[in-house]
């Protein structure tokens, strides 16, 4: 079963709009971690956020801003006002103990692509 | 050192070769992740091994064959391989605090 769905396979802005890239998970364990990772065409996996389960507090950083709601099992991603070097395929991933051992076990991905 | 580095970085082998993979982090993280990235698709993940042990195997076939000969290292024996192989395998260590990756290792069978 998915554990991670991030509904939105594709996703096209003009540079300056405001995106959210939805992210819902599926966990029975009480304690778990989300991130999100960012992977430019170059193929690293780009590092963008971790979450604990108890932590709800939004964050922002910079043009970046995460919504962790428990109550809709949703950790979004917003990117306000949107650049060129945004385009990327972006990953939500969720760690849990359960039967993958605290591996990062990810969504199949938005990739994002801003046009000027 | 905060870094995983992985090496090499792109290796085109025949279907008959035998190969590895290599990957090394001096964190001190006690649990080593092999995953396998195809176009397109997210990071599946394939080996977890824990204090230097064999702690998940994703039903991987048996031509790929993890190692792990101490707490910094990680090495992916790879043997007749198939072309569907092709594909950008990343290294990983850390845990729910937090995860490095390898900048990954790009292989073409051919």
């Amino acid at each position: 079963a998915q554990k991670v769905t991030q509904a939105q396979t594709e996703i096209s802005v003009v540079e300056k709009e405001d995106v959210t890239l939805d992210c819902v998970y599926e966990t029975r364990d009480t304690t778990y971690y989300l991130f999100w990772y960012k992977q430019p065409p170059s193929g690293e996996l780009v590092f963008l956020i971790r979450r604990n389960s108890f932590d709800e507090q939004n964050e922002i950083s910079g043009r970046y801003s995460w919504n962790f709601q428990k109550s809709t099992s949703s950790f979004n991603f917003t990117i306000t006002a949107s650049q060129v070097v945004d385009s990327a395929v972006y990953f939500c991933a969720l760690s849990e103990l359960g039967n993958s051992g605290y591996a990062l076990n990810f969504g199949k991905g938005t990739s994002l692509l801003v046009t000027p | 050192d905060t870094e995983v580095t992985q090496t090499p970085k792109h290796l085109v082998m025949g279907m008959t070769n035998k190969k590895s993979l290599k990957c090394e982090q001096h964190m001190g993280h006690r649990a080593m992740y092999w995953y396998k990235q195809k176009a397109k698709k997210p990071p599946e993940l394939m080996f977890v091994y824990s204090y230097e042990k064999l702690s998940i195997n994703e039903s991987v076939p048996s031509r790929f064959s993890p190692e792990c000969p101490n707490s910094s290292l990680l090495n992916l024996h790879l043997h007749a391989l198939q072309p569907e192989d092709s594909a950008l395998y990343l290294c990983a260590s850390g845990r729910g605090y937090g995860y490095t990756f390898g900048s990954g290792t790009r292989l073409t069978v051919v």
